[in-house]
């Protein structure tokens, strides 16, 4: 069975400073993986997606994530954070066909001047 | 893009009233999904269905059930609203069958007093 675990339900950093948001995830086969941002009082947005071929995926808003198989990780990245970025990160799997989305717990980024 | 349109944004309703949670798509696609999200848990399944009349359970079904009478409507019914059923609900369709993610309607927040 599929599984995500986001590390850290919280995450602080300073204006201009570098985001990483943590995903790990298991799966019995190769996997999709997706981050979506939630903005207060909106749906999900699909920010990036890996599906298959290049492990570095980039997304909107300047985030970009990595698939490193052997760590079984898809860390969200953005090098300098913007006050507009303060909002809920979700990280999903899917193992392809007919499954479903299953998602982390989500991390809630704040951004400080 | 396709559209996902949740009926309500905000819903106030009492104990024991039956609830009608209503989800609707501008295009025909086949699968669609009703997610329940709280603080610190993330996004959880309840049903989904893969084509008209049919559904399947999620991991929470108990205490909800799901009519699918038109491709393009996905309603939620919770049968006898508790106060353990407030919560966010968010309406999800597959665009795409394999690798594709899932586009999320704005939600509807339900609150049972």
């Amino acid at each position: 069975a599929q599984s995500v675990t986001q590390l850290g339900s919280h995450v602080s950093v300073s204006e201009g400073a570098l985001v990483l948001l943590r995903c790990n995830y298991s799966s019995s086969v190769p996997p999709y993986l997706f981050w979506y941002v939630q903005y207060p009082n909106q749906g999900l947005q699909l920010l990036l997606k890996y599906t298959t071929g290049a492990t570095l995926v980039k997304g909107i808003n300047g985030f970009e994530a990595e698939f490193k198989k052997s760590e079984t990780s898809f860390h969200l990245t953005k090098p300098s954070a913007h006050m507009s970025d303060a909002a809920e990160y979700f990280c999903a799997v899917k193992e392809g066909g007919y499954s479903t989305l299953t998602f982390g717990k989500g991390t809630m980024l704040l951004v400080s001047p | 893009d396709v559209k996902v349109t949740q009926s309500s944004r905000y819903l106030v309703k009492r104990t024991g009233e039956k609830v009608f949670l209503e989800c609707v798509q501008d295009m025909d696609h086949e699968n669609m999904f009703w997610y329940r999200q709280d603080p610190g848990l993330g996004l959880r399944l309840i049903y989904f269905s893969y084509d008209v009349k049919m559904k399947e359970k999620g991991d929470i079904p108990e205490g909800y059930s799901v009519s699918r009478e038109k491709k393009e409507r996905f309603s939620l019914i919770l049968e006898s609203a508790s106060t353990n059923q407030t919560s966010m609900y968010l309406c999800a369709i597959a665009t795409t069958t394999g690798s594709g993610g899932y586009t999320f309607g704005s939600g509807t927040r339900l609150t049972v007093v």
